[in-house]
């Protein structure tokens, strides 16, 4: 089994819906992340988490928000979908480790398109 | 300007081929330094990480990170098809907060 699985992997739906993209992991990491990937703009940082009680905001939190329900689950909603938010979604996790760098480990992705 | 940029290509080269692929950053905090890789319908994977300047081998790719001029560098020898991929650069100032990607380089290695 992924140790980094997000759902759906595909969705398409329509501007102003309410969309959840969600994510879990069983690597028992504490650090969880939400980035989007668009062609020519490579991965951008939407939000972070080093534990269930904290939420910090990336480079691209607008119209953005997330849920940390568990140390393994990261969900992040679209309140009002828009077209300029369809990209490619991953969930990533990392370790506090003895060093401040610590690998992420990417989930598979979520195509997310917005008509 | 943006903290790192990465050609985007695509580069396509033959197979046995030495490949060089590169990111210019701006960020002079920047400690260490990873190089991705991502198939295409898949998540990206770590392939490599370099801290501080110098060079690192694993096998046929080798990093390079020149912080003076701000550029690092992965060297792919006697690419195999399987290396077709697209190649992200990243990097963080070692405090965990943040991976700074680049925008990926996609490789195709012809048989």
């Amino acid at each position: 089994d992924a140790d980094v699985t997000q759902t759906p992997r595909n969705r398409i739906t329509k501007t102003g819906k309410r969309i959840m993209l969600e994510c879990s992991q069983t690597k028992g990491h504490d650090r969880m992340y939400w980035y989007r990937q668009d062609p020519g703009l490579g991965l951008r940082l939407i939000y972070y988490s080093f534990d269930v009680k904290d939420i910090n905001k990336g480079e691209i939190s607008d119209g953005y928000s997330v849920s940390r329900q568990a140390q393994a689950k990261f969900s992040l909603s679209l309140e009002s979908a828009i077209p300029n938010q369809t990209a490619l979604y991953f969930c990533a996790t990392s370790d506090l480790g003895a060093f401040s760098y610590n690998e992420q480990f990417f989930g598979p992705g979520t195509r997310l398109t917005v008509l | 300007q943006k903290e790192v940029e990465q050609d985007p290509g695509p580069l396509s080269v033959p197979e046995g081929a030495i490949v060089s692929l590169n990111c210019t950053y701006s960020n002079s905090a920047f400690q260490y330094f990873m190089w991705y890789r991502q198939y295409s319908r898949k998540g990206p994977e770590l392939l490599m990480y370099t801290y501080s300047s110098g060079n690192k081998e694993d096998g046929r790719f080798t990093a390079q990170v020149d912080k003076s001029s701000k550029y690092i560098s992965l060297f792919i020898r006697d690419s195999q098809p399987s290396d077709s991929a697209t190649y992200l650069c990243a990097m963080t100032t070692g405090t965990g907060n943040q991976f700074y990607f680049g925008t990926g380089t996609s490789l195709t290695v012809i048989p």
